[in-house]
């Protein structure tokens, strides 16, 4: 079965610092990984996707994902948090047929002045 | 276009009645899904949809049901509800075929059962 593993719940950076969200996954084959991003009482829109082409991602608003598979990891990074990035981050993988995703228990990214 | 629009935004609920949250979208996705989100948990896929005519079920079905009986529109009903239905509900939809994984999120259905 395959699973993702967010190591953090709550993480938080002072504005204009670097972002780190950690995410590990299980997969018995080459995963499909994605990350989702979650801004307050709104619904969940693609931030990236990796589907086993470049293992270094760039998605939207200057984040990017590094896949590891020596590492069963998947992190999100940004060199430079704005307050605009304050959400919920949600590392997700594929499972099976017609796109069923199942989600990480999200990471919650707080940026501060 | 309005993407996935999910109706109501806000309902609550005694324990026992029942109810349908609507899902529509316009953009000729033909799958579609309904999601929950219960707070530290993720979101746990409900039911799922690959067409008009076909669902099937997700992770958590039960005291759930589908119906999918145009592309546009999905339907997610519950019948006699539960407290430990209270959540947040999402429909989504996705293009399929080889460009999955991609979904298409509503804006989310906040359901509270007293």
């Amino acid at each position: 079965a395959q699973s993702v593993t967010q190591l953090d719940s709550h993480v938080s950076v002072s504005e204009g610092t670097p972002v780190l969200l950690r995410c590990n996954y299980s997969s018995s084959y080459s995963p499909s990984l994605f990350w989702y991003v979650q801004h307050p009482n709104k619904g969940l829109q693609l931030l990236l996707k990796y589907t086993s082409a470049a293992t270094l991602v760039k998605g939207i608003n200057g984040f990017e994902a590094e896949f590891k598979k020596s590492e069963t990891s998947f992190h999100l990074t940004k060199p430079s948090a704005h307050m605009s990035d304050a959400a919920e981050y949600f590392c997700v993988v594929r499972t099976g047929t017609a796109s069923k995703l199942t989600f990480g228990t999200g990471t919650r990214l707080q940026v501060t002045l | 276009n309005a993407g996935v629009t999910q109706t109501p935004k806000f309902r609550i609920l005694k324990i026992g009645q029942s109810m349908t949250l609507q899902c529509t979208q316009d953009m000729n996705h033909n799958y579609m899904y309904w999601y929950r989100q219960d707070p530290g948990m993720g979101l746990k896929l409900i039911y799922y949809s690959v067409g008009a005519g076909i669902t099937d079920k997700g992770e958590v079905p039960n005291g759930y049901n589908v119906s999918r009986s145009t592309t546009e529109d999905f339907p997610l009903r519950l019948e006699l509800a539960a407290p430990s239905q209270t959540s947040v509900y999402f429909c989504a939809c996705a293009m399929g075929g080889s460009n999955t994984g991609e979904l298409f999120f509503g804006e989310g259905s906040r359901l509270t059962v007293l």
